[in-house]
């Protein structure tokens, strides 16, 4: 059972434009959510994060957005630059696990047309 | 700061043996997490510690372990290895401070053959 989920396996964007990149999560015990962007062999990177008690999280061109009643989060990237492709991958934590355990979506391919 | 740190980072191994994975955390950092990366699976928690205690496992055989040091250092190990095993290993570390975030160190690249 997925957890969570990224329905959009790959996504393409001009540059200079909007980037919309979703994730829908199934567990009611997710506390906490974060974004992280991944180049091929590299680990991933933290990019932003939002807590379950706020709807809007924004850093520079990163904006997070989360609707709990639809169990679903939104990365906004504006505008995009070709620098940004890359998997990015959604992730949550369980604040009720006693632990740090994060759930990841298998992740979406950005890519950024110049 | 340094980042977090893994070795080896390529690594290839025959079926039936066992391999140890090392990873060295941010300075400060005492919680450390392993997590496996496949294409088909996608990234999918395997355990963490934090002083030296294993505080969560995920679902994975009991093939694979883990310990953590004194200094935070943490090795996974994987016993009797299985083709499906190749994987990219990534090892994060945490503050342990609230939520927060867990920054991931390269990745080790294991292949069994």
């Amino acid at each position: 059972d997925q957890q969570v989920k990224q329905n959009s396996p790959s996504l393409s964007v001009q540059e200079g434009r909007i980037s919309i990149l979703n994730c829908d999560y199934t567990n009611s015990m997710f506390d906490y959510f974060l974004w992280y962007k991944k180049y091929p062999a590299e680990g991933p990177t933290f990019l932003i994060s939002i807590s379950s008690i706020k709807d809007k999280n924004e850093d520079g061109r990163f904006t997070v957005f989360l609707n709990k009643s639809a169990k679903h989060l939104s990365l906004h990237i504006v505008p995009s630059q070709p620098g940004d492709s890359a998997v990015y991958f959604c992730a949550a934590r369980d604040g009720g696990a006693g632990s740090y355990q994060l759930t990841f979506g298998k992740g979406t391919k950005l890519s950024v047309i110049p | 700061k340094a980042g977090v740190t893994q070795t080896p980072r390529y690594l290839i191994k025959t079926r039936g043996q066992q391999v140890t994975l090392s990873c060295s955390p941010i300075s400060g950092h005492r919680s450390v997490s392993w997590y496996q990366q496949t294409p088909g699976q996608g990234l999918q928690f395997l355990f963490e510690y934090f002083s030296e205690t294993q505080r969560n496992k995920g679902n994975f055989p009991g093939r694979f372990s883990g310990r953590q040091f004194s200094n935070s250092r943490s090795e996974m190990n994987v016993s009797t290895l299985e083709l499906g095993d190749s994987a990219l290993y990534l090892c994060a570390s945490r503050q342990d401070q609230g939520a927060g975030e867990q920054y991931f160190g390269p990745g080790t690249r294991l292949t069994v053959t």
